[in-house]
């Protein structure tokens, strides 16, 4: 069975500052995809990257990083230099294939960005 | 490129009453998932439709919840009677094919009371 873990509920930073969010994941597939969406207060999941199982490649967009670790089932991100924009529900999730329509969700970091 | 449309927004009941939600995906797109965010949780797939018909319905209850698709385009998903628990947001999202990147909605919140 796959499961994801997002032991932050909740996390509270002040603007400028840099925040990491985890995500943990037991999968017994050889082959797999992990995700990060971003759920803002307007309800909609935005779909923020893909990574799969055999890209270990840490991935790096504009504010956004990605550091995928199999060796300890982690796939966590981070946002430098964190604006009032980026407050929003994030979630990880994990999928056999490259659609995370299937996907098993975690249960969600919610992200505060005080100015 | 419009996105995937969802109505209503917002939906209030008493238990034991039925009610319907509606999407209409993004144009093209094959694939249309509904799917169950309880509060604090991540979404639940409910449902899967390629074109008109069903891929997956394993999740979905169905003494209670019925969806369709019957033109391959806008899907319905009713539940009937609804329960307490079933107050959640609904999602509908929508993707080219099975492996292409799924785009969501915005939800229906239901509050069954």
């Amino acid at each position: 069975a796959q499961k994801v873990t997002q032991a932050q509920t909740e996390i509270s930073v002040v603007e400028k500052e840099d925040v990491t969010l985890d995500c943990v994941y037991e999968t017994r597939d050889t082959t797999y995809y992990l995700f990060w969406y971003k759920q803002p207060p307007s309800g909609e999941l935005v779909f923020l990257i893909r990574r799969n199982s055999f890209d270990e490649q840490n991935e790096i967009s504009g504010r956004y990083s990605w550091n995928f670790q199999k060796s300890t089932s982690s796939f966590n991100f981070t946002i430098t230099a964190s604006q009032v924009v980026d407050s929003a529900v994030y979630f990880c999730a994990l999928s056999y294939n490259t659609n995370a329509g299937k996907s098993t969700f975690g249960d969600g970091t919610t992200l505060t960005v005080k100015p | 490129e419009a996105g995937v449309a969802q109505s209503p927004r917002y939906k209030i009941i008493e238990k034991r009453q039925s009610v319907a939600f509606w999407c209409n995906p993004i144009s093209g797109h094959a694939t249309l998932y509904w799917y169950q965010q309880i509060l604090g949780q991540g979404p639940k797939l409910l449902i899967q439709f390629q074109n008109n018909g069903v891929v997956d319905d394993s999740q979905l209850p169905k003494d209670r919840f019925s969806a369709e698709r019957l033109k391959g385009v806008d899907s319905t998903l009713k539940i009937q009677p609804a329960k307490l628990e079933d107050s959640a947001v609904y999602l509908c999202a929508s993707s080219f094919n099975s492996l292409a990147e799924a785009f969501f909605g915005q939800g229906t919140r239901l509050t069954v009371v």
